[in-house]
């Protein structure tokens, strides 16, 4: 088992462009959850999604934020228009249930530049 | 509103001594608990968990404690290890097992280990 897989480790992108990041859950997993880290600080909630449905999406900023979990492959966070405040890690984590037994990624860092 | 705390930034340790990491919790309505360790340029990684209607767990060399009455959590990890040397996080949900599944963590202790 391969564990929480997400891609890219590093990613960075100037003022404006665009930001992908990529989870795939365990095998076996159906929930994922989305978590964004500052510096020095705790993870911080951002969307909870199953296959093909957002469940709470309460963490995510109102703009260029968006987040899916489609039926074939992984579940894509992605970041419109990225500005030098969206830089920091991005967490994945899945559970077979919800609510219980996360297993994290190792995350993406997103630095934009 | 919600919130989840520690008491302590930074803790440093000598080898084989006991560590004890605190955790304070505002929502009484959390009912499921976890602790989790990250070390540098990792995910958090899964240490022990409990849920509201214990007081205590144990694990190898870790035990959580749960105090529900001044809402309170804390992590004792025994004969403490260079490798445990990890920022500790503490995190709390509110719907077991429910609709929503989005814990709340803490921001941190980090804990060093003098060989």
């Amino acid at each position: 088992n391969a564990g929480v897989m997400q891609n890219p480790r590093h990613l960075v992108r100037r003022r404006g462009q665009e930001a992908r990041l990529r989870c795939s859950p365990m095998k076996g997993h159906s929930h994922v959850y989305w978590y964004r880290q500052l510096p020095e600080e705790g993870l911080k909630f951002m969307v909870y999604l199953q296959k093909e449905n957002i469940i709470d999406e309460s963490g995510m900023p109102k703009e260029r934020f968006s987040a899916e979990f489609p039926k074939e492959g992984p579940s894509i966070l992605r970041i419109q228009q990225v500005v030098r405040g969206d830089s920091a890690a991005y967490f994945c984590a899945s559970s077979p249930k919800q609510g219980s037994g996360y297993t994290f990624g190792s995350g993406t860092r997103l630095t934009v530049v | 509103g919600e919130s989840v705390g520690l008491h302590l930034p930074t803790l440093s340790v000598q080898e084989g001594d006991n560590s004890i990491i605190n955790c304070a919790y505002s929502n009484s309505a959390s009912d499921y608990f976890i602790w989790y360790k990250q070390e540098s340029g990792k995910g958090p990684q899964f240490i022990i968990d409990i849920r509201s209607n214990m007081d205590k767990r144990q694990g190898q060399r870790v035990t959580v404690l749960l105090n529900k009455t001044v809402k309170h959590l804390s992590l004792q990890i025994a004969a403490t290890q260079p490798g445990d040397s990890a920022v500790y996080f503490c995190a709390e949900t509110s719907n077991y097992g429910g609709s929503q599944g989005n814990l709340i963590f803490g921001k941190g202790t980090k804990l060093s280990v003098k060989p």
